[in-house]
């Protein structure tokens, strides 16, 4: 069954910790993309990669971290220094550049941190 | 900077009525538009986007540049149709950095 997987499904940290979410996909997408969203405040762009190797900034990268060392996977770091890392992730990944590629999006990670 | 306003969180219609659920941007080139959607228990998904100029489970949506909106209608509302809706936009230049707007729960009354 091809598509994106997110993994944990509910992530609880405690604050001052670092955390990964996982994010991986058999769709051979070349772009890949982490969201946050937040009630009221729809999706915002965290970090994109449109190749191995290479990622740029989003809207609110601050206090992220992410790496693109496998066409697959792109996890994101949420560090100690994000302020507000209680929220809902959504990965998603798109077949190329431009706007004929439509966003596949996963099931998203909830992270708590207390 | 681009922006998406859907001043609308919550709509509520009954079947059969019309819907119309109201996308506003402002960017100051030429933006491409989409419309996602979220069913429940499922994922965020492509409902429709301007290039295609495609009708897609009865909903269409027109862009008018000079009104800058996007809004996306159906005549009729079904009862499947009950989900949260969000208008993106995209510079259509580059990589898909798309730009959504806070969403707009849909819910059809039998």
């Amino acid at each position: 069954d091809g598509g994106i997987t997110q993994s944990p499904k509910y992530l609880f940290r405690k604050e001052g910790q670092n955390v990964t979410l996982s994010c991986e996909q058999n769709l051979n997408h070349d772009a890949m993309y982490w969201y946050r969203q937040d009630p009221g405040q729809g999706l915002r762009l965290i970090y994109y990669s449109q190749i191995v190797n290479d990622f740029q900034k989003g809207d609110i990268a601050e206090g992220y971290s992410v790496s693109r060392e496998k066409k697959e996977s792109f996890p994101l770091t949420v560090t100690s220094a994000q302020k507000n890392p209680t929220a809902f992730y959504l990965c998603a990944s798109s077949l190329g550049q431009g706007v004929s590629s439509p966003l596949h999006f996963g099931n998203g990670t909830r992270l708590t941190v207390t | 900077a681009q922006r998406v306003t859907q001043p609308e969180k919550l709509l509520s219609v009954f079947k059969g009525a019309p819907v119309e659920l109201k996308c506003n941007y402002s960017y100051s080139g030429s933006p491409e538009l989409f419309w996602y959607v979220q069913y429940s228990r499922q994922r965020l998904q492509l409902l429709l986007r301007h290039i295609s100029r495609e009708s897609i489970k009865g909903f269409t949506a027109d862009l008018n540049k000079g009104e800058t909106s996007f809004h996306l209608k159906k005549p009729f509302a079904q009862e499947e149709d009950s989900a949260m809706y969000y208008c993106a936009l995209t510079p259509g230049e580059g990589a898909q950095k798309l730009v959504f707007g806070q969403g707009t729960r849909l819910t059809i009354n039998p």
